[in-house]
């Protein structure tokens, strides 16, 4: 049974940092690229990209750069969104998700959410 | 401002049939596989059909999809209290080299 198991709420001050980690188990590691999808409160679904679990190149959706970076730590089957610079927009709640290389871009699996507050 | 078009709200009442339109364009649904999600209130979203008309193991066959040209329906028959979510639609968008989502519908089942 795959599963997805993210990091804690985070409770960050403008311009400060946030890690999230998003620990997959069940299956291989490298089988499914890891997703990233924020939702603001009150929202929908918004994609901020993929890293490749294979490569560990990542690909961010336009409105996720520069700020927002995605990682791997394949010993420990984890992926990361890093976030730098806060700020009170960036409160949501962020989602990893699995996609099958090769299939359409749809999310298998999801995590449970990690829900980050950016308040002063 | 979705990419996807959705209804805000439907309803109907239990036991009934609702669908769910999710409208785009070319470069979009008119291109690519559309998937569905069901987010139950306070929990992740989950997969209820891929490739436009697939369910996932699991998914009971009251769930089904369809496509036609830019638009996309999923539909939901025999109606359960349990339905009562917001529904998304998805796609890849050719143009915009992302992954992109309907403005999700909520379902009330009265």
């Amino acid at each position: 049974q795959v599963q997805l198991v993210q990091s804690g709420s985070e409770l960050k001050k403008p311009g400060a940092s946030v890690k999230v980690s998003c620990k997959a188990s069940g299956h291989t590691f490298t089988r499914y690229a890891v997703n990233w999808v924020r939702q603001a409160p009150g929202q929908g679904l918004e994609w901020m990209g993929w890293i490749n679990t294979n490569t560990g190149n990542p690909t961010y959706a336009q409105g996720f750069t520069g700020r927002f970076v995605f990682s791997l730590d394949t010993s420990v089957s984890t992926a990361y969104l890093q976030v730098s610079s806060l700020k009170a927009e960036d409160t949501a709640l962020y989602y990893c998700a699995t996609h099958d290389y090769g299939s359409g871009a749809h999310f298998d699996y999801w995590g449970q959410g990690t829900l980050v507050t950016v308040s002063s | 401002q979705s990419v996807l078009t959705q209804p805000p709200s439907v309803s109907a009442a239990p036991g009934q049939r609702v669908t769910i339109s999710c409208s785009g364009s070319s470069s979009n649904i008119g291109k690519n596989y559309v998937s569905w999600y069901q987010q139950l209130p306070g929990t992740a979203p989950k997969l209820l059909i891929y490739e436009n008309n697939k369910r996932p193991s699991g998914i009971p066959d009251r769930f089904s999809g369809s496509k036609s040209g830019t638009s996309a329906t999923l539909g939901i028959t025999g109606l359960q209290t349990g339905d009562e979510a917001d529904y998304y639609c998805g796609t890849w968008d050719s143009s915009l080299s992302a992954v992109v989502f309907g403005g999700g519908t909520k379902l009330t089942v009265l």
